[in-house]
């Protein structure tokens, strides 16, 4: 069954910390993205990713930044978490073009 | 500028009931795509459809089915005799191609027994 695997399922950090969201999916796929979804806002992209090392900013790219070495790998840091960054994180990858994304499951971050 | 609209924050409906989630858009591409996604209570959002915008056809697929029509710009999405599995979060979403996908806020539907 493909699969995109999101390494944490809750995490609470403090204020300042730096922090590592794990994404790995094992389709090969081209395109990978980082979401986050907030009650009445939807889902709003952070970062995108169409090839290894390469990235373009999404929408709401501050405070954020990501990391794509190896195709199945995508990684979004937190520089200096803060508390508005408390959010459910969701990480997607699709095969490029028209096709749908497969999501993983999503981490819910919490920033004390 | 790319929008999604769905209205309806929260859907309540009892099982076997039918129930239309709205969605309506805005763009000025000539080409894009519409998806709509569940989101159940585990998190994962699952794929369900793509339109786009040369195919206005319906579609339906089981007990779900979709109504495209551009001279509203609207993607409604109906489930006929709801069911229990069908309580979820379900999301519209607009796109120049799936690469850069723009989503509706989300309709929570809960399907009561």
């Amino acid at each position: 069954d493909v699969k995109v695997t999101q390494s944490s399922r809750y995490l609470v950090k403090r204020t300042g910390e730096k922090v590592f969201l794990e994404c790995v999916q094992d389709m090969d796929h081209e395109n990978m993205f980082w979401y986050r979804q907030d009650p009445g806002l939807g889902l709003r992209l952070i970062y995108f990713s169409y090839d290894v090392k390469m990235k373009e900013k999404g929408d709401i790219p501050e405070g954020y930044s990501v990391s794509r070495e190896k195709k199945e790998r995508f990684s979004l840091i937190l520089e200096s978490a803060s508390t508005n960054q408390t959010s459910m994180y969701l990480c997607a990858s699709n095969r490029g073009g028209l096709y749908g994304y497969t999501f993983g499951s999503g981490t819910r971050l919490t920033v004390v | 500028a790319q929008k999604v609209t769905q209205a309806q924050t929260e859907i309540s409906v009892v099982e076997k009931e039918d129930v239309t989630l709205d969605c309506v858009y805005e763009t000025r591409d000539t080409t894009y795509y519409l998806f709509w996604y569940k989101q159940p209570p585990s998190g994962e959002l699952v794929f369900l459809i793509r339109r786009n915008s040369f195919d206005e056809q319906n579609e339906i697929s089981g007990r779900y089915s979709w109504n495209f029509q551009k001279s509203t710009s609207s993607f409604n999405f109906t489930i006929t005799a709801s069911q229990v599995v069908d309580s979820a979060v379900y999301f519209c979403a607009l796109g120049p191609g799936a690469n850069n996908l723009f989503f509706g806020t989300g309709t929570r539907l809960t399907v009561i027994p």
